[in-house]
């Protein structure tokens, strides 16, 4: 099976900062790769699907990029809001796997 | 507007059974497919089972293989679990998920809020 690493596992920085998750597939999986937030005691929403494309309704300091096996997901300029856990999971086939996530705090 | 509605969580004794629901409206069910995702206390997703819009094709996570069965109701717009043996591992929030198309390649797009599961004597 498919192996999803997600580094770092956590990071703090400033307001306003650029902050960028890089997730790497231990095997190719073209673009079939998406990126979740999950804020504390909330459901997980989706942020970007099929690598690059912004999910409807997400603010477009997210961006994500990457094919094959590595993967980023960038916040431009991050906001108080933007604290969460964020995932990635790859669906090209099952299992359907999710990375060990990364928790993104405000320094 | 889409919604998910999770039901069915509780305690049970470890080897017990537990069946999940999830009530789905706002979008056509046989169109997608849905998925089961876990989340155990203080830790990440993990995907559980998935079934694609038809129901025909099921697939489970290694961890829960020959132990939970996936399926759907089309005419009742619900998405099921039935969990048996269950093991204190499996204590978790449950989530169902729609997926972005009628086979499983595709992301999740909507989540329901969750139903907690937990196994303990």
């Amino acid at each position: 099976d498919i192996q999803m690493t997600q580094s770092p596992s956590s990071l703090s920085a400033s307001v306003g900062d650029r902050v960028t998750i890089t997730c790497r597939a231990s095997q190719g999986v073209t673009t079939y790769l998406a990126w979740y937030q999950q804020k504390p005691g909330k459901v997980p929403n989706l942020l970007i699907y099929a690598a690059s494309a912004l999910q409807s309704g997400v603010p477009s300091r997210f961006s994500g990029s990457g094919s094959g096996t590595d993967f980023t997901l960038t916040i431009s300029s991050l906001q108080p809001e933007d604290v969460a856990t964020y995932y990635c999971q790859k669906y090209n086939s099952a299992p359907l796997t999710f990375g060990g996530g990364t928790k993104v705090e405000i320094k | 507007e889409v919604q998910l509605l999770e039901s069915g969580g509780g305690l049970v004794q470890p080897g017990g059974s537990l069946r999940l629901s999830c009530a789905a409206s706002g979008f056509t069910f046989s169109s997608y497919a849905m998925s089961w995702v876990r989340q155990a206390p203080g830790e990440g997703l993990e995907w559980v089972s998935a079934i694609t819009g038809s129901g025909g094709t099921t697939y489970y996570a290694d961890s829960v293989k020959g132990r939970f069965t996936i399926s759907r109701d089309n005419s009742k717009n619900t998405l099921y679990l039935q969990m048996n043996s269950l093991r204190a591992e499996d204590t978790a929030v449950y989530y169902c998920a729609k997926g972005e198309v009628v086979i499983i390649k595709g992301s999740f797009d909507y989540w329901g809020q969750g139903t907690l599961v937990t196994v303990s004597s």
